[in-house]
């Protein structure tokens, strides 16, 4: 079955300093993969996604991840960290086998300090 | 813009009582999806339907139905709420790959 786990439920980093959230799923083809945020009291928006395309996935708000095949990876950064990303981040996955389910992570709140 | 918007973002019920979240969408979209979310567990999948009239379960459909009479409206009942179905409900559409959320209802069962 598809998993997906994130390493560490709470991450906290200065602001301007480099956010890393550690994404890996377990598949045997590579599925599509996903990074939302969720921010206080709302529901979840879509950072970016990738779909077989690029490695290199620009989204929003400055993030970007990494596909690596050979490390089953999906790894969310930021090279310089704002007040303004601190919320809960979910990793997701769409296996190819499912025209439409899609598999969350646990989910990494991440804080920034002033 | 999607919109998917759920009745209620705060909700009260009685051990026992009846629930009904409701969801609506305003892309025509074909699927949509009822999530639980709680701390340390992520979104857990409870019911999803690929056309109006058709459902699935999901990953933890007990104690839950769903209803879809229309295209645009996504209805999820909880016919004896019990105090373990506290949680964060979220709904959500899907177009492509791209799912969109509603707010979420946070429901507390006493």
């Amino acid at each position: 079955a598809q998993s997906v786990t994130q390493l560490g439920s709470h991450v906290s980093v200065s602001e301007g300093a480099l956010v890393l959230l550690r994404c890996n799923y377990s598949s045997s083809v590579p599925p599509y993969l996903f990074w939302y945020v969720q921010y206080p009291n709302q529901g979840l928006q879509l950072l970016l996604k990738y779909t077989s395309a690029a490695t290199l996935v620009k989204g929003i708000n400055g993030f970007e991840a990494e596909f690596k095949k050979s490390e089953t990876s999906f790894h969310l950064t930021k090279p310089s960290a704002h007040m303004s990303d601190a919320a809960e981040y979910f990793c997701a996955v769409r296996p190819y086998s499912s025209a439409s389910k899609i598999i969350f992570g646990s989910g990494t709140r991440l804080s920034i300090r002033p | 813009d999607v919109k998917v918007t759920q009745s209620s973002r705060y909700l009260v019920k009685r051990t026992g009582e009846k629930v009904f979240l409701e969801c609506v969408q305003d892309m025509d979209h074909e699927n949509m999806f009822w999530y639980r979310q709680d701390p340390g567990l992520g979104l857990r999948l409870i019911y999803f339907s690929y056309d109006v009239k058709m459902k699935e379960k999901g990953d933890i459909p007990e104690g839950y139905s769903v209803s879809r009479e229309k295209k645009e409206r996504f209805s999820l009942i909880l016919e004896s709420a019990s105090t373990n179905q506290t949680s964060m409900y979220l709904c959500a559409s899907i177009r492509v790959d791209e799912q969109y959320f509603g707010p979420g209802t946070r429901l507390t069962v006493t």
